[in-house]
């Protein structure tokens, strides 16, 4: 079983609908990362969680460290959100990081 | 964005030969690792350096090798390609192990 859980694997969306993708882990973490990729593209960090909730633009990410669990939303979704939606946790001795094995989300015009 | 380049983006070659990849940051940031990206794994860390000739293994680390003589320069070599080293390699740097990690545009590797 994978320390980092990623659900779904796969999400297709038509523009304007709200979105949630879901990270569950089993370690503990000293933080928790919400990371995008678009198709051939490189990638990027949206969020560094160890508590709470943080928002950008349309983006929300929210953790709750007791039942280990993430939440990535985007709100009034676009087609340029198609991409894929990493979640990796930080071990807390080391730093080093987990990847879940991502979201592949495609939002539909 | 992070000034952090890799070189070359895309490679083909034969198995059996070397290949160095390489990782350029303009951050100054002391840390910077070398990932694998393949379908099915997600990424994967390969080895890590936490300073000048500072480095250390990852997960996989099996069948490479890395040196880190510059602060700005991290090199990932692979002695000698299998075709089971093809994949999609990033690059990542961090100013300290507790911070967010930026990464490179990353380099595909295809070995025949």
């Amino acid at each position: 079983k994978n320390e980092v859980e990623q659900s779904p694997q796969n999400l297709t969306a038509q523009e304007g609908e709200f979105i949630t993708i879901n990270c569950s882990y089993s370690v503990g973490i000293s933080a928790l990362h919400w990371l995008q990729q678009h198709p051939g593209g490189g990638i990027v960090s949206l969020f560094m969680l160890s508590s709470g909730k943080k928002k950008h633009g349309r983006l929300i990410a929210t953790i709750n460290i007791q039942e280990k669990h993430s939440s990535l939303h985007i709100t009034a979704s676009h087609p340029r959100d198609s991409a894929v939606y990493i979640c990796a946790v930080s071990d807390p001795g080391t730093y080093k990081y987990i990847f879940g094995t991502g979201t592949r989300l495609k939002v539909l015009a | 964005d992070a000034g952090i380049t890799q070189s070359p983006r895309h490679k083909v070659t034969e198995t059996g030969t070397p290949v160095t990849l390489r990782c350029h940051q303009t951050e100054n940031h002391r840390y910077m690792y070398w990932y694998r990206q393949d379908p099915g794994h997600g990424l994967r860390l390969i080895h890590y350096s936490y300073g000048v000739k500072d480095t250390d293994k990852g997960e996989v680390s099996d069948g490479y090798s890395v040196s880190r003589s510059k602060t700005e320069d991290f090199l990932l070599t692979l002695e000698s390609a299998t075709s089971s080293q093809t994949s999609v390699y990033f690059c990542a740097i961090s100013r300290q192990g507790t911070d967010e990690q930026y990464f490179g545009p990353g380099t595909r590797l295809t070995v025949t």
